[in-house]
């Protein structure tokens, strides 16, 4: 069974940059979470999709968006980069939204914002 | 703003010791408890959860204490061995999607 699949493991980007990371989540689940791990914040969540409808959006600027696609494969983008964009992003697929079965998180997407 | 805190930010045990970690929560619309160990490189594993209806669970060596009233609880590592060396995340969520993670604990288990 395949796991969560997040591309690119790594990205380096340069301030006022844009950036789109990709997250494949577990086949037949339909829930995909969104976070930002940071040393000095720990996991912060960013927002939720559920068959292709964001349920739940956390605290980040709008310059933090997302969306997800029919066979669930889910993209965040995040525009007008800063230097405190720099953290691991981690994506997290769920059947529940997490609820009752837990997530299963990815490998994440390290960005570097220079 | 931290709505679950964890305590000890780090700790380190003896091979075969216990190891305690500790969160408190605020929300009392919360009534999942996960918990979720990290190694260096990868995302967080769901390692044992509870509901706010149970006081304990236990799976292997892993515990999950919980105190409704105190709106507390914490994981208890029996018999640590050093491959339990990782950080822990305690989480607490009340709806779809939207959990409220700790800070994390970075365990180191000494041989």
């Amino acid at each position: 069974k395949a796991g969560v699949t997040q591309t690119p493991r790594y990205l380096i980007k340069t301030r006022g940059q844009q950036v789109t990371l990709s997250c494949s989540p577990i086949s037949g689940h339909r829930s995909v979470s969104w976070y930002q791990q940071t040393p000095g914040q720990g996991l912060q969540f960013l927002f939720e999709y559920f068959s292709e409808t964001q349920r739940n959006k956390g605290n980040f600027p709008g310059r933090f968006s997302g969306r997800q696609f029919s066979n669930s494969r889910s993209e965040m983008n995040v525009s007008t980069l800063e230097l405190g964009d720099s953290a691991l992003y981690l994506c997290a697929s769920s059947l529940d939204g997490g609820q009752n079965y837990g997530y299963t998180f990815g490998s994440g997407t390290r960005l570097t914002v220079v | 703003q931290q709505q679950v805190k964890q305590s000890p930010q780090s700790l380190i045990v003896q091979k075969g010791g216990i190891s305690i970690i500790n969160c408190a929560y605020e929300n009392t619309a919360f009534d999942y408890f996960p918990w979720y160990q990290q190694f260096p490189g990868k995302g967080p594993a769901l390692l044992i959860a509870i509901r706010p209806d149970v006081s304990e669970k236990k799976e292997g060596r892993f515990t999950i204490s919980f105190n409704k009233s105190a709106k507390q609880f914490s994981l208890h590592i029996m018999d640590s061995q050093p491959g339990d060396s990782a950080t822990y995340f305690c989480a607490a969520g009340g709806g779809w999607g939207k959990f409220q993670f700790g800070a994390g604990t970075q365990v180191v288990v000494t041989p």
